[in-house]
C-alpha cells in the first residue's frame, strides 16, 4: 500500500529565502508525482507534475525533482515571497489501480 | 481554460435532507474524480469516473452516490448524511485516468456542513 510522507509539517521563513520541501513515498511503482498548492479553505492548484521517467520539472521559481529509486521528491522554491504562504501537497499516482495518494502537506509561512 | 467549476460553494444540510453537488469541466477530460478533505488533512479519493463509467469506488458509504451524466458533468448525490461527513468536497479532472502525463485539475470545492 502506497504511503506518502511530507517533511517538515510546517515551515516559517523570512522573505527572500530559498527553501526545500520534501516528499517521500513507499512504493516506487508510480506513474507520476504532482505538487499542489492549497490556500486555506480553497481548492488545489497544480504546480508541477513529474512523470516517472523524468528527473525534474521547472516552472518559474519552482523546481521539483524526483528520485524514484529512493522514493523521494523535493520542491525547491527560490527567493520566497509572502504570497507563497500556503500548504504544499505532493500526490503520487500509483500504477496499481491508478489511485492518487496525497501526503499530509507542508504548511509554509513566508514572513515579510 | 483549465477550469473545473463546482457548485454550490457552501452547503448546509440536515441529516434527513437530499442534496447534490455538481462539478463541470469543458477541457475535454475523460476522467473525473471526487475527493473528500477534512480540516487540516489531505484529500482522500472517493470515486473515479473514466469515460463516464465508475472505475474506482474507495468503499464509500452508500449515502454518497456519484453520477456522471456526460463527459463534462459529475454529480455527487447526498442522502441521510452524518455530521462526520462535514468536509470540503473536491472535484478534479484529467485527460484520462491512466498514464504519467495526466495533470489533475481541481475545482475550488464545496464546503459541506451536516447538522
Amino acid at each position: 500500500k502506497q504511503e506518502v510522507t511530507q517533511i517538515p509539517a510546517a515551515l516559517s521563513v523570512p522573505e527572500g529565502e530559498n527553501l526545500v520541501l520534501n516528499c517521500s513515498f513507499t512504493d516506487s511503482a508510480i506513474y507520476n508525482l504532482q505538487w499542489f498548492r492549497q490556500d486555506p479553505g480553497k481548492g488545489l492548484t497544480s504546480l508541477l507534475l513529474i512523470q516517472s521517467s523524468q528527473r525534474e520539472q521547472t516552472s518559474g521559481r519552482l523546481n521539483a525533482s524526483l528520485d524514484k529509486s529512493s522514493g523521494r521528491s523535493t520542491l525547491y522554491i527560490a527567493a520566497s515571497q509572502p504570497g507563497d504562504s500556503a500548504t504544499y501537497l505532493c500526490a503520487v499516482r500509483s500504477t496499481g489501480g491508478f489511485k492518487t495518494i496525497f501526503g499530509a502537506g507542508t504548511r509554509l509561512f513566508v514572513k515579510a | 481554460d483549465t477550469e473545473v467549476t463546482q457548485t454550490p460553494k457552501h452547503l448546509v444540510m440536515g441529516m434527513t435532507n437530499k442534496k447534490s453537488l455538481k462539478c463541470e469541466q469543458h477541457m475535454g477530460h475523460r476522467a473525473m474524480y471526487w475527493y473528500k478533505q477534512k480540516a487540516k488533512k489531505p484529500p482522500e479519493l472517493m470515486f473515479v469516473y473514466s469515460y463516464e463509467k465508475l472505475s474506482i469506488n474507495e468503499s464509500v458509504p452508500s449515502r454518497f452516490s456519484p453520477e456522471c451524466p456526460n463527459s463534462s458533468l459529475l454529480n455527487l448525490h447526498l442522502h441521510a448524511l452524518q455530521p462526520e461527513d462535514s468536509a470540503l468536497y473536491l472535484c478534479a479532472s484529467s485527460l484520462t485516468s491512466s498514464g504519467g502525463a495526466n495533470i489533475q485539475y481541481f475545482g475550488a470545492g464545496t464546503r459541506l456542513s451536516v447538522l
